[in-house]
């Protein structure tokens, strides 16, 4: 069956150290995907998208990574700060464009 | 430029009732997206519009509609209204559909069923 999967519901992390989130899925073939932050009572706000044939993408102090062979994602947050405690989503595109599934979600507390 | 916006924030509604959300879309985005958020069951897709025409629906039953206005409002649409819909709808709008570009979330409209 279809599944994506995140690793951990919940990570806890000191302020300054690296958060490294993981997305995982099967039997999907997703051209992209994406990942999200959402903050509670609030709407997920769209962070970064990697297509299937790039391995890296960055933007400031967030970087993704995609392996179509090990069907996963991960998501890192350097230096991470307080501010940067929300729930993190993945999001795949499974067709069309713009039919997503979404991941369960990690919620990332970033403890100073 | 005015985000996603949604109406209402909040609406109690009881079993056997219908619902209709609104969803704005940013000035200029042409496509809407539906989901549904639950605590058990996360954030699923809905359905998708664009130029007032459905392009993707997801696994949800009948009773769950939507439409999309010239001005690429959208309205969605839940009939005989269950407990297990209780929950947070969120649209979202994207410049074109299909193009890759993000997808802007609104707020959402909590919904609870009693």
């Amino acid at each position: 069956s279809q599944k994506i999967e995140q690793n951990s519901e919940a990570l806890n992390i000191q302020e300054g150290k690296t958060a490294t989130l993981t997305c995982n899925y099967t039997n999907y073939s997703p051209a992209y995907l994406q990942w999200y932050r959402q903050d509670p009572g609030r709407g997920p706000v769209f962070l970064l998208l990697i297509r299937e044939n790039e391995k890296e993408k960055r933007k400031e102090r967030l970087k993704v990574t995609f392996d179509t062979t090990l069907k996963q994602s991960l998501f890192h947050i350097t230096a991470s700060q307080p501010a940067d405690s929300a729930t993190y989503l993945c999001a795949l595109d499974v067709g069309n464009g713009q039919n997503f599934v979404f991941g369960p979600g990690t919620r990332l507390s970033v403890l100073p | 430029k005015a985000g996603v916006t949604q109406t209402p924030r909040y609406l109690i509604k009881t079993r056997g009732q219908q619902v209709t959300l609104s969803c704005s879309p940013i000035s200029g985005h042409r496509s809407v997206s539906w989901y549904q958020q639950t605590p058990g069951q996360g954030l699923q897709f809905l359905f998708e519009y664009f130029s007032e025409t459905q392009r993707n629906k997801g696994n949800f039953p009948g009773r769950f509609s939507g439409r999309q206005f010239s001005n690429s409002r959208s309205e969605m649409n839940v009939s005989t209204l269950e407990l297990g819909d209780s929950a947070l709808y969120l649209c979202a709008s994207s410049l074109v559909a299909g193009d890759l570009s993000e997808q802007f979330f609104g707020p959402g409209t909590r919904l609870t069923v009693l």
